[in-house]
């Protein structure tokens, strides 16, 4: 049981360029979600997904989409990087009423 | 206005002392959790709440429904509880997880 699985740890971009995050978990959890940590913002959370085939807005979603297409993972992609998406990000999973946390990617777009 | 409001910001104090942060929020919820960060660290959950009390070793969560308020204790702080602690709520509506800022606190030995 490995719990909640990010990758990649660390990331270095240039403006323009795309990647995907991706985030698995081996618990058969319903509930996925991404989140972005910067300084003096606290968590805020991109998009999320309630099961296997749906995801949702959450408060930040510009410049982001997501894809949930096998339950246990769940896939943040940024199609064309700008340097404000220069963050720390979470994934974090609940089967209904706990949080288990990924243990964050450092991304910086120049 | 933050569906989630956390106070203090920021607390400085001596080991040993009583320890308080408090969340406030606005929305209906199903469910607030209470989570720590160490500086660099991941982000590790300490309590989930619904209603009443919780209590861990040092640590105890109160909820008040009603009053859409909770509180986390530390009893004898120690050094190594310097921290970001953090309250997250679960939006009944449609479970969304939204976090407060945080609490940064330091214990001075």
């Amino acid at each position: 049981n490995a719990g909640v699985t990010q990758t990649p740890k660390f990331r270095v971009l240039k403006t323009g360029q795309s990647m995907t995050l991706l985030c698995a978990q081996d618990m058969n959890h319903e509930y996925m979600y991404w989140y972005r940590q910067d300084p003096g913002m606290g968590l805020r959370l991109i998009h999320y997904s309630v099961g296997e085939g749906t995801t949702a807005k959450g408060e930040v979603p510009d410049g982001y989409n997501v894809s949930r297409l096998k339950k246990q993972n769940f896939l943040l992609g940024l199609e064309s990087a700008a340097p404000s998406q220069t963050s720390v990000y979470f994934c974090a999973s609940s089967p209904d009423e706990k949080l288990f946390f990924g243990s964050g990617t450092q991304l910086s777009v120049l | 206005k933050n569906e989630v409001e956390q106070s203090p910001q920021n607390l400085t104090a001596q080991e040993g002392e009583f320890i308080t942060i408090n969340c406030s929020y606005s929305v209906g919820i199903s469910a607030l959790h209470w989570l720590q960060q160490h500086p660099g660290g991941g982000i590790v959950s300490l309590f989930m709440l619904s209603s009443g009390k919780k209590k861990h070793g040092r640590l105890i969560a109160t909820i008040n429904i009603q009053e859409k308020h909770s509180s986390l204790h530390i009893t004898a702080s120690h050094p190594r509880d310097s921290a970001v602690y953090i309250c997250a709520v679960r939006d009944y509506r449609d479970d969304k997880i939204i976090f407060g800022k945080g609490t940064r606190l330091h214990i001075l030995p």
